[in-house]
């Protein structure tokens, strides 16, 4: 198994621009996460989803969408990148309350 | 929502010294606690947990005391060795219930071991 995955590892964007985060896991887990990583401040989520079809808002989820289509995938999309949006992303996914996480996705807006 | 405070923000210790550290949160419906460690550069990891029926709970050099009626819980590790030094994340479950994967964790403590 390949656990969690997310692509890509690095991204530079411009200010305004718009992209989508990969996330994916192969265990069956009917729940993932995105958190966000920023010094001093632990993991935030943004995003969360009970299974296919079903999403919630998180602690800071102005500026991302979401969608759950499949069981395995859950991408993260920025609407109008920020530099305020500059964090590594964390993906992660459960089956009950221990979350596993994918290998983030450093993301910097200038 | 949840809050949740850790301290402290920096812990610097002896090779086979113990290190402690606490984190308080607000919600009293949380029943979930984990801990984390993250190495530079990569992904955080389950290192222990504990639910809130639960007052202790121990694993090899690592264990996790909670306090339901003061609302804090602390990570204890004994014998610290070099390879322990990383970032020690805490966290409490959003809501308690059957909220999985919803965490809402603290600002992290810096451990270095020194040989």
């Amino acid at each position: 198994n390949a656990g969690v995955t997310q692509t890509p590892k690095f991204q530079v964007l411009k200010t305004g621009q718009s992209m989508t985060l990969q996330c994916a896991q192969d265990m069956n887990h009917e729940y993932m996460s995105w958190y966000r990583q920023d010094p001093g401040m632990g993991l935030r989520l943004i995003h969360y989803s009970v299974g296919a079809g079903i999403t919630d808002q998180g602690e800071v989820p102005n500026g991302y969408n979401v969608s759950r289509s499949t069981t395995e995938d859950f991408p993260l999309r920025l609407l109008s990148a920020a530099p305020s949006q500059t964090s590594v992303y964390f993906c992660a996914s459960s089956y009950s309350d221990s979350l596993y996480f994918g290998p983030g996705t450093r993301l910097t807006v200038t | 929502g949840e809050n949740v405070e850790q301290h402290p923000s920096t812990l610097s210790v002896q090779e086979g010294d113990s290190a402690v550290i606490k984190c308080t949160y607000s919600d009293s419906a949380s029943n979930y606690f984990p801990w984390y460690k993250q190495e530079l550069g990569k992904r955080p990891q389950l290192i222990i947990d504990i639910r809130s029926n639960v007052g202790e709970k121990k694993d090899q050099r690592i264990a996790v005391t909670l306090n339901k009626t003061a609302k804090h819980f602390s990570l204890h590790i004994t014998e610290t060795q070099p390879e322990d030094s990383a970032v020690y994340f805490c966290a409490a479950k959003w809501g308690g219930g059957t909220s999985y994967g919803k965490l809402t964790f603290g600002q992290g403590t810096i451990l270095t071991v020194h040989p």
